[in-house]
């Protein structure tokens, strides 16, 4: 089945500073979701990619679809305290359409 | 708000008792999907409806476990004879799709699950 490595695991970093998460896949994927999940919530979509390439932003969150379909990134600048959370990926292919996820960076903002 | 729904929020249960989770989807949503996440993890698959129909199934859903959606709107998902195992969030999300396009799925706030 399809497998979505995500990294880094977790990240703890100072309140200004910019991160940087990816995915990658064992497959290729014609779709890429970015989620953002705070502590016994559902996760909340952030950004949805559909096409090679593409590199779509959503406020201080930019993500981009890797060109060989097999990885995305996701890019927060100027983070701040209520940025903290987990964030998954998913992606979706391989003939089906059932998105996988990855299993999460967890992401703690110092102020 | 019109937004995924689910109920309950919490469910503590002894071991052996049946339990069943409600979802309402985003009510033009036509698809459906229920996953299950435990701690540390991402959400995993269990399974999928396109109105009523029950398109696909996890090998994760076990023969304990039964999803319905019976009018295409609303769905629930039972758990028969809990182990401490099925202890984790259930989650439900719904997206609006056609043929090939699956659309962006929308969460609920989760079910959690507690097995003792």
């Amino acid at each position: 089945g399809q497998q979505l490595n995500q990294s880094p695991q977790s990240m703890f970093i100072q309140e200004g500073e910019d991160v940087s998460m990816n995915c990658t896949s064992s497959s290729i994927f014609n779709t890429w979701l970015w989620y953002k999940q705070d502590p016994g919530e559902g996760p909340v979509l952030l950004i949805a990619l559909y096409k090679a390439g593409e590199l779509t932003s959503n406020g201080r969150l930019t993500a981009q679809f890797g060109i060989t379909r097999k990885d995305s990134f996701l890019n927060i600048s100027a983070s701040i305290p209520s940025d903290v959370g987990i964030y998954f990926c998913a992606g979706r292919g391989g003939g089906s359409y059932i998105p996988t996820f990855g299993r999460g960076t967890s992401l703690i903002v110092h102020p | 708000d019109t937004g995924v729904s689910q109920d309950p929020r919490h469910k503590i249960t002894k071991r052996g008792q049946n339990v069943t989770f409600r979802c309402d989807p985003i009510s033009e949503h036509n698809r459906l999907y229920w996953y299950r996440q435990t701690l540390g993890q991402g959400p995993e698959f269990l399974t999928y409806f396109q109105n009523e129909a029950q398109l696909e199934k996890s090998r994760l859903l076990s023969d304990r476990f039964s999803a319905e959606r019976p009018k295409g709107s609303f769905s629930t998902l039972e758990i028969q004879r809990t182990e401490q195992g099925d202890s984790a969030m259930y989650l439900c999300a719904s997206s609006l799709g056609g043929g090939a396009v699956t659309g962006e799925l929308f969460f609920g706030e989760g079910s959690r699950l507690t097995v003792l």
